[in-house]
């Protein structure tokens, strides 16, 4: 079965520091790949997504994800974490839906806490 | 950028009753909106996807007496939960896809839903 693995649950960085946040799916083929932030009792906001092409995406508020193939995986990044970063971090695959379409499918999440 | 707004963004209701939750794409045409609920400290799980004009799919083990879905227009899609029950309580996410067919979909920002 199709699914999203974000292997950490919660991390914690001190600001200023590097962050990498993991995701790996397992899907037959390529799918459409995204991170969401959430902030506590918000909606979520794309940071980024992955179709096709370069493999190194870049997305909002200095966040980057390189996607790898012979992995399955599609890890976050970002090179110096900012205090206003702690939040939750969704991993997101679009899978294809019966009849045309596609539906998104969320990783469990990861908490991230940023130590001043 | 595209808007989606969901309303209200807290409810309380008394068990037994009725609660419905809108989701508007504000400055764009969904052709598709998806519900979703969240408990806490845990991920998205999809409830259904609605078409505009016909009828919603429910993803299993979802009621779909119990969360009727009704996406009357290209820009309205709402999610009543009837005869609510304490167990109903959660955190509900709406989100749309553009009618152009972008894959990309932007999210409400939430409404949780106490019932007592």
């Amino acid at each position: 079965a199709q699914s999203v693995t974000q292997p950490d649950i919660h991390i914690t960085v001190s600001e200023g520091a590097s962050l990498e946040l993991r995701c790996n799916y397992s899907y037959g083929a390529t799918p459409y790949l995204f991170w969401y932030v959430q902030s506590p009792g918000q909606g979520l906001q794309l940071l980024l997504k992955y179709f096709s092409g370069d493999t190194l995406v870049q997305g909002i508020k200095g966040f980057e994800a390189e996607f790898k193939r012979s992995q399955s995986s599609f890890n976050l990044r970002k090179p110096s974490v900012h205090w206003s970063d702690a939040a939750e971090y969704f991993c997101a695959v679009a899978l294809p839906l019966t009849g045309g379409g596609n539906k998104l499918t969320f990783g469990t999440g990861t908490q991230l806490k940023v130590e001043l | 950028g595209a808007v989606v707004s969901q309303h209200p963004s807290r409810v309380i209701c008394k068990s037994g009753t009725s609660v419905k939750i809108e989701c508007r794409s504000l400055d764009f045409q969904a052709t598709t909106m998806f519900w979703y609920r969240q408990f806490p400290k845990q991920s998205l799980m999809l409830m259904a996807t609605s078409n505009e004009g016909s009828k919603a799919t429910y993803e299993q083990g979802v009621e779909k007496d119990k969360f009727l879905i009704n996406h009357a227009s290209l820009t309205l899609s709402t999610l009543t939960v009837t005869s609510a029950h304490p167990e109903d309580s959660s955190f509900y996410i709406c989100s749309a896809r553009d009618h152009r067919g972008y894959t990309e979909a932007f999210f409400g920002q939430g409404t949780r839903l106490t019932v007592v």
